[in-house]
């Protein structure tokens, strides 16, 4: 069974800038994730997709993030412009059915840097 | 407001050893916890799970005891092996789909 895919695995881009990661999940996963780990801090959600609705993304920054799931299946975290701040890694995640008791399965991530 | 809390930024531990690592929480109404294992450059995975019905679970090497009246968990991990040195996040749900994770224990185990 193939695993989460993400792209690219790593960018650099200057503040001000915009920047799109993208997320396969594995094949059949109804919910996908979108984490944001800033170095020596835990993921935090920043959005979660039931199929292609939205479930909750109140963590979300929306002034400058902005995130879709195109039919039901792959998904794309954008940013415009970056912040400083905006430095993570960005780490997607899927679960099956998105219940409680089922793992999320984790992508290597992204590792976004922004000077 | 950190409702997850993993005290401990770091632990070494003999191989062979027990390794123990903490996790507290602050919000009563997580019925659920998982721990993820995460190596560098690559993705946190799925260790071990424990619901709040239960007081203790286990896999192998891996023990999870969840301390509900004092919002605490923890995972044992015994023998300890090389192979195990890894960032370690717990995680809380109130029963919502959506995890609160820690902030990690990095776990070194010395040959």
């Amino acid at each position: 069974e193939a695993g989460v895919a993400q792209s690219p695995r790593y960018k650099i881009i200057e503040k001000r800038q915009s920047v799109a990661f993208w997320c396969n999940p594995i094949s059949g996963h109804a919910t996908l994730y979108w984490y944001q780990q800033i170095l020596g801090q835990g993921p935090k959600l920043l959005i979660q997709f039931q199929n292609n609705g939205v479930v909750d993304d109140s963590q979300l920054p929306k002034d400058r993030f902005s995130a879709e799931r195109l039919k039901g299946v792959d998904s794309t975290l954008k940013i415009q412009p970056a912040k400083l701040e905006d430095s993570a890694v960005y780490l997607c995640a899927s679960s099956s059915t998105g219940e409680v008791n089922t793992e999320a399965f984790f992508g290597q991530g992204t590792r976004l840097t922004v000077v | 407001d950190q409702q997850v809390k993993q005290n401990s930024p770091s632990l070494s531990v003999q191989e062979g050893r027990i390794s123990i690592l903490n996790c507290d929480y602050t919000n009563s109404m997580f019925d659920y916890f998982l721990w993820y294992k995460k190596y560098p450059a690559e993705g946190p995975t799925f260790l071990i799970s424990i619901s709040s019905i239960k007081d203790k679970n286990e896999d192998g090497r891996f023990t999870v005891f969840l301390n509900k009246s004092a919002k605490h968990l923890s995972l044992h991990i015994v023998p300890s092996q090389p192979g195990d040195s890894a960032v370690y996040f717990c995680a809380a749900s109130p029963g919502t789909y959506k995890y609160i994770f820690g902030t990690g224990t990095r776990l070194k185990v010395l040959a």
